[in-house]
């Protein structure tokens, strides 16, 4: 099974230029996640969906946006690419139960912004 | 306080040691905990859940303590393949996820 695929795993980008991360999962899970990961931050939540057709800020939603454009498919866009953003990226997934929410990840992006 | 702390470490421990690592949660109405593990440039993975006072698997061991709000992750009998970062996260019912910074794991041959 796949999981979560976000492309690209690989990207340098310009300051000021604009680019949208990917990422799908074939879980049939209803909430997806975008976090970043910098060195000794640990994961900071930049936007969850917790359903289709819902989402909403994370802990560092300042120069992202998101689309959730159906049920298995969440992306995250930067409008105008800073240094600060250079990070890795992780996309996740999971379902809300009774007992508890595992979270899936998919492989992340490296992104680096020059 | 952080909503779950963790001590940054690294722990660098032989092959063979037992470690424990500890997480703690501000969160009372946390229900249940996850512990994941990361290794470097890689995503983090489910390593175990923990619903009631505990769980264990093989050389894995979760206590939960509620009065005092940690959990403890003890691993014995370290293997070089442990090496990696642990990941604390209690849920409580609400999403998302907060996940605390992890505690970095050196088995040493």
């Amino acid at each position: 099974n796949a999981g979560v695929t976000q492309t690209p795993k690989f990207q340098v980008l310009k300051t000021g230029q604009s680019m949208t991360l990917q990422c799908a999962q074939d879980m049939n899970h209803n909430s997806m996640y975008w976090y970043r990961q910098d060195p000794g931050m640990g994961l900071r939540l930049i936007y969850y969906s917790a359903s289709e057709g819902t989402t909403d800020k994370g802990e560092v939603p300042n120069g992202y946006n998101v689309s959730r454009l159906n049920k298995r498919e969440f992306s995250l866009r930067l409008e105008s690419a800073a240094p600060s953003q250079t990070s890795v990226y992780f996309c996740a997934s999971s379902e809300i139960g009774v007992s508890g929410n595992t979270i899936y990840f998919g492989e992340g992006s490296w992104l680096t912004v020059v | 306080r952080k909503e779950v702390e963790q001590d940054p470490g690294p722990f660098n421990v032989p092959e063979g040691a037992t470690v424990a690592f500890n997480c703690t949660y501000s969160n009372s109405a946390s229900q249940s905990f996850f512990w994941y593990r990361q290794d470097c440039r890689k995503e983090p993975k489910l390593l175990m859940s923990v619903y009631s006072s505990g769980n264990e698997d093989g050389r894995f061991t979760a206590q939960l303590n509620r009065a005092s709000q940690y959990i403890s992750l003890l691993i014995r009998d370290s293997k070089l393949s442990d090496s990696a970062t642990y990941l604390c996260v209690p849920y409580s019912g609400n999403t998302p996820l907060v996940f605390g910074k992890g505690t970095r794991l050196s088995v040493i041959a």
